[in-house]
Order: structure tokens, then C-alpha cells, then sequence
């Protein structure tokens, strides 16, 4: 598996202000993947953070709310930019792994938002 | 793009009774289907998976089997105990990205 952590593990924001989330990973891989879980909801994927350029966004999210570095291969951030109620969701890193078979992807513990 | 869809939305079996979670999918590309089990405030866990090449594959008390032609994939769960009761999502992936479905809540009473 993959040892992936995320910080903050949550916070409250209010509305106007950004919150950046960090995704740490144990070891380098070349895929990772931002994800939001609304309440009660399943993932919807929100971009692919490419190492080296910009991020891949999903239909319906766009970089100036959410962008996304990826400086490093083991590391990433999110911001989520001004922030409104709308926002308040759980936020997931994830990467796919490939070790000795063909891969597998792993979830970070994830970001609860809560925006007021 | 992918599109998963998830059936049923919510399942409640008697400990020891079967559970069986439907998905299918869109994108005759996509070779790659995980499952995922979340519990409450937690992270999804992948739980098993099984990818194009392969029509059936088990792990002890949990199976899941994959028909291409159709475009469907379902997990088995065997004898159920009140620990299996979570959420679960299957997912869809061609080359680069994980499409979920819409999860499945299963409740396993005593």
C-alpha cells in the first residue's frame, strides 16, 4: 500500500478566505489525484496534479478555485479559493501506485472543510 | 467520459446472508475496477479489485466478477458480519483516472 498523509486534517474557514491542503506521500509516484466527497456523496475527481506541469481539471472545476503544484514527486497542494458554504466537503489526495503488479490507488486519511 | 452506475443505493442482509453490489460502466476502454469499503469518518479503503484480463476474482469472503461484453461488474460478499457494514463504491479506470459510482450503503444486522 502507500503511506499518504494530509494536513490539516480539518478546518473551519470562513467565507472569502482560501485553504491550502498538503498531500504527502511515502514514496514517489507519478499519479496523484485530487478528489472532493461532498456530504453523504460519493468522490468526484477534481484534477490530476501532473509533476513538472500544470494540473488536468475534471469538467465543472477550474484552476483559479482549485490550483493545484505539484513540485515534487511525493508531494502536492490544493487550495480551495474563495471559499463559500457551497465548499464545505471533505477533500481527498490519492495516488496510484504501481508495485510489483499492475497498481493500485490509495486514499489520504482526507481535508474536512467546513466553511461558515 | 466514464460514467458508473451503482445498484442499490442501500442494501440491509442478516448477518450471514449474502450481500451482491451492481455497477456498470460506459467506457468500453476502461480495464481496471476497484472496490472501495468506507466507514463512517473514514477513508476509502480499496478492498479488492480485479481488472480486464481476469472474469472473477476472490478473497476470502469477498468476490468480485467482471463481464466486459456487458459492461458490468459486481462484488460478493459471503456470510456477512455486522464489521462489513459500511459504504461501498466500485470505481471504473481506463488509462488514467478513477471514475466511482455512486456507493452502496450495506447494513448487516445481528
Amino acid at each position: 500500500s502507500a503511506v499518504i498523509s494530509q494536513k490539516p486534517s480539518r478546518d473551519i474557514c470562513q467565507r472569502g478566505t482560501s485553504l491550502t491542503i498538503q498531500c504527502q506521500v511515502d514514496s514517489q509516484v507519478t499519479m496523484m489525484f485530487w478528489y472532493r466527497q461532498q456530504p453523504g456523496q460519493s468522490l468526484t475527481l477534481i484534477a490530476t496534479a501532473n509533476q513538472g506541469s500544470e494540473a488536468t481539471y475534471e469538467s465543472g472545476f477550474v484552476i483559479d478555485k482549485f490550483p493545484i503544484s505539484r513540485p515534487n514527486l511525493t508531494f502536492s497542494t490544493l487550495t480551495v479559493s474563495n471559499l463559500s458554504p457551497e465548499d464545505s466537503s471533505i477533500y481527498l489526495c490519492s495516488v496510484f501506485r504501481t508495485g510489483t503488479g499492475d497498481g493500485e490507488q490509495y486514499f489520504g486519511p482526507g481535508t474536512r472543510l467546513t466553511v461558515t | 467520459g466514464e460514467n458508473v452506475e451503482q445498484h442499490p443505493s442501500t442494501l440491509s442482509v442478516q448477518e450471514g446472508d449474502s450481500a451482491v453490489i451492481k455497477c456498470t460502466y460506459s467506457d468500453s476502454a476502461s480495464n481496471y475496477f476497484p472496490w472501495y469499503k468506507q466507514e463512517l469518518g473514514k477513508r476509502p479503503q480499496l478492498i479488492i479489485d480485479i481488472r480486464s484480463n481476469v472474469g472473477e476474482k476472490k478473497d476470502q469472503r469477498i468476490a468480485v466478477t467482471l463481464n466486459k461484453t456487458a459492461k458490468h461488474f459486481s462484488l460478493h460478499i459471503t456470510e456477512t458480519q455486522p464489521e462489513d457494514s459500511a459504504v461501498y463504491f466500485c470505481a471504473a479506470s481506463g488509462t488514467d483516472k478513477l471514475i466511482f459510482g455512486t456507493g452502496t450503503r450495506l447494513q448487516v444486522f445481528p
